[in-house]
């Protein structure tokens, strides 16, 4: 079964670009959606953007300025790339597999602090 | 965007209890509403897509329905390892939402 694992920083400092990798095991990422979600303390669940494996993007517009994502078919990884991080970013960010119609699988999550 | 809002907030109930979590959308999604599992330090988990669909390997104690701007999420008997937070989800269209979430605890 598809399994998916973050990775990156645990803490970043503000100003920064914060840079994931989420790495799919038990599959490929030669077909799907693959996206990035997360979750400030306290808050709610914040879907930042899709990424398909030929490269097409959908981004959420309240992020969509700052955020970047790619694909990289040979090591069987996607990535974010979220710039100008300030303490509203500190989250646990989640990576998963879209499908069309929902999320399935995710990953554990990472969590991300910004602080200098 | 489309705004999702949950009900209960949070809810204490004993295991065997019927627990029923309420979700709605601000405009109709039709049926396009999944619902998630959170548990502390694991990855989320999808119990159920299209509203009513079951997701393969989710126990039959969890049924979802409704339609429109109002679905409800079911649990016929609540086990143990049915404690922690759910979310619902619309799929109808981007950005993709969740809701703030039900937590489920203990009595």
């Amino acid at each position: 079964q598809v399994q998916l694992q973050e990775s990156g920083p645990g803490l970043v400092k503000p100003s920064e670009t914060l840079s994931l990798t989420c790495t799919v095991s038990g599959g490929s990422v030669s077909s799907y959606y693959w996206t990035w979600i997360r979750q400030p303390a306290g808050k709610g669940l914040e879907w930042i953007g899709r990424i398909y494996t030929s490269g097409s993007t959908n981004y959420n517009p309240s992020l969509k300025s700052r955020v970047t994502m790619s694909v990289d078919r040979s090591t069987n990884q996607f990535s974010l790339k979220l710039s100008s991080m300030t303490a509203a970013d500190t989250a646990v960010y989640y990576c998963a597999r879209w499908s069309s119609y929902y999320f399935d699988p995710w990953g554990q999550g990472t969590l991300v602090t910004v602080s200098s | 965007d489309i705004q999702m809002t949950q009900s209960p907030s949070s809810l204490s109930a004993s295991v065997g209890d019927r627990v029923t979590i309420t979700c709605r959308a601000s405009q109709s999604i039709g049926s396009y509403l999944n619902w998630y599992q959170r548990k502390p330090g694991k990855a989320p988990k999808l119990l159920i897509y299209a509203a009513s669909s079951f997701q393969s390997g989710v126990p039959s104690r969890f049924t979802g329905s409704g339609s429109g701007t109002d679905f409800t999420l079911t649990i016929s008997s609540l086990q143990p390892e049915d404690f922690a937070t759910y979310y619902c989800q619309q799929s109808y269209s981007t950005p993709l939402t969740f809701g703030p979430g039900t937590k489920v605890d203990i009595k």
